[in-house]
Order: structure tokens, then sequence, then C-alpha cells
């Protein structure tokens, strides 16, 4: 079966460091994509792991480990406006022997003064 | 041009209403997607189309009726939707199915059926 976890709600300090954790079961791995979504808004993409290690992008950055099938975003130096729900979402592969992202629930995040 | 676009931003339609919702991408992207996502749940895939041909259908309800007139444009027909049908609606493209590129996702069509 497909199945993805992350926390349902996380809060934090402006200014703080806060890690989002993901793990995953999926049929198939092509990839691991981490998307912020600001509530009533669209998706927007933060950062795409396909191998293990960490991927860093100004603030963001983002690991990975096949082997253990898990991920996590961590966010630095953290502003008002980083309030949002995260998404990690999985390429796996469909019946049709596609890719398919299977997204998880989201983690919404609260960032306090 | 890495912009997808939806109109209308807003749709509030009777049960008995017949009403389209429009996508436009000029990346030329070869796959979109339609998503269903309601309140503090992911997205939810219905459909995708790969070179204007539908290849996924999540056993989604006949009252959802998709069509890729061309590689530009994704349309979604609703027709005696229901309640329960109220959601954002997302609309996704990527250069194809089965690249490693992320989705651009556009701004989404907030659907009230009332």
């Amino acid at each position: 079966g497909q199945n993805i976890d992350q926390p349902t709600e996380m809060t934090a300090t402006e200014g703080a460091i806060v890690q989002i954790n993901c793990t995953y079961q999926t049929s198939g791995f092509n990839g691991l994509f981490w998307y912020q979504q600001h509530a009533g808004e669209a998706p927007t993409f933060l950062s795409y792991n396909v191998l293990d290690g960490l991927e860093e992008k100004g603030r963001f950055s983002s690991f990975l480990s096949r082997s253990k099938g898990y991920s996590y975003l961590l966010l630095k130096e953290l502003q008002m406006k980083d309030s949002a729900s995260y998404l990690c979402a999985v390429r796996g592969v469909d019946s049709g022997g596609y890719n398919k992202l299977i997204f998880g629930a989201g983690t919404r995040l609260a960032v306090h003064p | 041009d890495t912009e997808v676009t939806q109109t209308p931003k807003h749709l509030v339609m009777g049960m008995t209403n017949k009403k389209s919702l429009k996508c436009e991408q000029h990346m030329g992207h070869r796959a979109m997607y339609w998503y269903k996502q309601k309140a503090k749940k992911p997205p939810e895939l219905m459909f995708v189309y790969s070179y204007e041909k539908l290849s996924i259908n999540e056993s989604v309800p006949s009252r959802f009726s998709p069509e890729c007139p061309n590689s530009s444009l994704l349309n979604l027909h609703l027709h005696a939707l229901q309640p329960e049908d109220s959601a954002l609606y997302l609309c996704a493209s990527s250069p194809d199915r089965t690249s490693g590129y992320e989705q651009y996702f556009g701004p989404g069509t907030r659907l009230t059926v009332t």
C-alpha cells in the first residue's frame, strides 16, 4: 500500500529552527518533494530529493534516507510568513507503471513572535 | 513563463447547473492534472492527461468530465454536482509524466455547490 506520515501540527518561534519529518512506504520511489501551501492557495514547490543526503536552498533544507523511508524539511531563521502547511509528496509508481505523486496529509506550522 | 492559470477563482453553483473550470499553461508541458482538495486535507488526484490523452481517472464520478482541447488547455466540466463536491480544485502541469520534475500548480478554483 501507499502511506505517507507527517505530524499534523507544529508550532515554533520567529527566528528559530524547525524540522518537519516525513516517513513513507510507497510502491516504487522516484523522488520526494516538499511543497508549501498557504491557506486557500496553491501548493508551491520547495525542494526535491531523489538521492540520499541533504539539499540546501537558502533558509530551507531537505534530507532524504531512502533505506529508512524518511525525509525531513528544515526551516531556519523562521519568519511569520512561514506559517503554512508543508506537504511531503512521494513520486511513486501507479498500476500502469507511470510516476504518480502521492501526498501526505500535510503539517500545519504556526510561527509565533 | 512558469505559470499555470485557472479560471474562475471562485464559483458558486446549484446542483442542477452545468459549469466548467479552465486551466492553461504555456510552458510546453505535456502532462496536466486535476486535483481536488478539501479543507485541511492534501490534494487528491482526479485525472491525468498525457500528450492530450486521458491516462488516469482515479474513479472519479461521471458528474466530473475532463477535456484537453490542446496541449496548453485543460477543462473540467461539472454537471449535477453534490454539496460534498465543494472544494478547492487545483490544476497542475509537468514536462511529462515520467520526468523527475516537480508539478507546477495553478492558484485553484474555490467551488461551492449549494
